[in-house]
Order: structure tokens, then sequence, then C-alpha cells
């Protein structure tokens, strides 16, 4: 039983675009909502993270958006660059960390 | 300033052999825990520890054992590898349980034949 939902599967986008990810969950405990970037042949590394008591969060060009009563949360990435291209995970956590499927983004020049 | 340092990086086993997937951190970490990672699947937990001496089963703990005897050291052991164990191993670990950044390991890639 997947606990979090992630969708796209995959994504392109031209540079300068807003790639948007999104995330959903069934259980209402948990408490911390990170995203994670994996470049290929590397392990994944914690991007930006929220807790559920505020809407967004921004941190430079990353912003996470939390819709507490849909139970989702989505990903933006402003001024998208080539450098961004990468597979993204988002996860939810009480006590486990549990990841969604990842999604892999293509930003092309 | 290694952080988590997985080894080997890539492994063949035969069907039937056993292995050990090897995990250190120098982090002071309190908590670790093991994904593997298939393709569309995302990283699926396959066991954690809480602390040294203390160990639990994740999503996909079958197949796999683990023990923590001290708080460095997370390994992984196959009992009798399946092709269906095939896959790209991470260990991870973190101060807290869940609710904090988890760092990552680079990886181990296991291809049982």
């Amino acid at each position: 039983q997947q606990q979090v939902k992630q969708s796209p599967q995959s994504l392109i986008v031209q540079k300068g675009g807003i790639p948007i990810i999104n995330c959903a969950y069934e259980n209402t405990a948990f408490d911390y909502f990170p995203w994670y970037q994996q470049f290929p042949g590397k392990g994944p590394a914690l991007l930006i993270a929220i807790r559920p008591d505020v809407s967004e969060k921004k941190e430079g060009r990353f912003t996470i958006s939390f819709n507490k009563s849909a139970k989702q949360f989505s990903l933006h990435i402003m001024d998208s660059q080539p450098g961004d291209s990468a597979t993204y995970f988002c996860a939810v956590s009480r006590e486990k960390l549990t990841f969604g499927t990842g999604t892999r983004l293509t930003i092309i020049p | 300033n290694a952080g988590v340092t997985q080894t080997p990086k890539f492994q063949v086993l035969k069907t039937g052999q056993s292995m050990t997937l090897q995990c250190a951190q120098d982090m002071n970490h309190e908590y670790m825990s093991w994904y593997r990672q298939d393709p569309g699947m995302g990283l699926r937990l396959i066991h954690y520890s809480v602390g040294a001496g203390i160990t639990d089963q994740g999503e996909v703990p079958n197949g796999y054992n683990v023990s923590r005897s001290t708080t460095e050291d997370f390994p992984l052991r196959l009992l009798s590898a399946a092709p269906s164990q095939t896959s790209v191993y991470f260990c991870a670990s973190s101060l807290g349980t869940g609710g904090g950044e988890a760092f990552f390991g680079q990886g181990t890639r296991l291809t049982v034949v």
C-alpha cells in the first residue's frame, strides 16, 4: 500500500520554465515533508523540507506548497536550469521516511 | 568529512550466495536505515535502526538481515541471494527518527545472476 503518490513520472521543461511535481498522502499523522534530489550515480540529497504548520516554504529557486486539508504538497522550481535535471523524490515521515516513486526531470536549453 | 560510506560500490553475486553490504557513518547519528531503489518504485525501506542494539523491519525486509552493534556501523546481510534482489542499495543516517535530514551513501549496485 503506497503511502505517498508522486506525479508525474517524468517531466521535460524548457530552460527558464517552472516544473511542478506533485505528491499526495493518506496518513494525517505525518509531520515532516521533504523533497530529495538525486543525480545519476549518486545518493539522494535533501533539497527542501516543510512541516505541516506552514503552507509554503521557499529556499532559493525551490518552493514547497503544502495543502494540509487536501493532503497534498508540491515542489516548484523557478527559473529552471539544465543543472536542475535530476530525479526528484517527495517523502513523508513520522518515525520512518517513506518515499514517493520519483520524477525524472529534464531541463532542455 | 566522510559522512555515510558504503562498500562495495558494485557487486555481482550468483543465486544462493550470501554477502554483507557495509555501511558506516561518522556523524554520530542514532538513526540508520537501508533502502533499495528499483526503476519506477522509488526508494523502499528494508530495515532501520534507532540506535545501537535496536533494529526493526521496514517495507521490504524479506531476505535481508541487519544488526547494529555500534552507533557507526549498520551492515545489511543477504542470506541467500535471489535475482529479485538485483537493485541499488542505499544506506542513510539521520540525527533523529524520521523528522530530520537523512544523509545517504553513494549506493551499492548489486546484480544477482
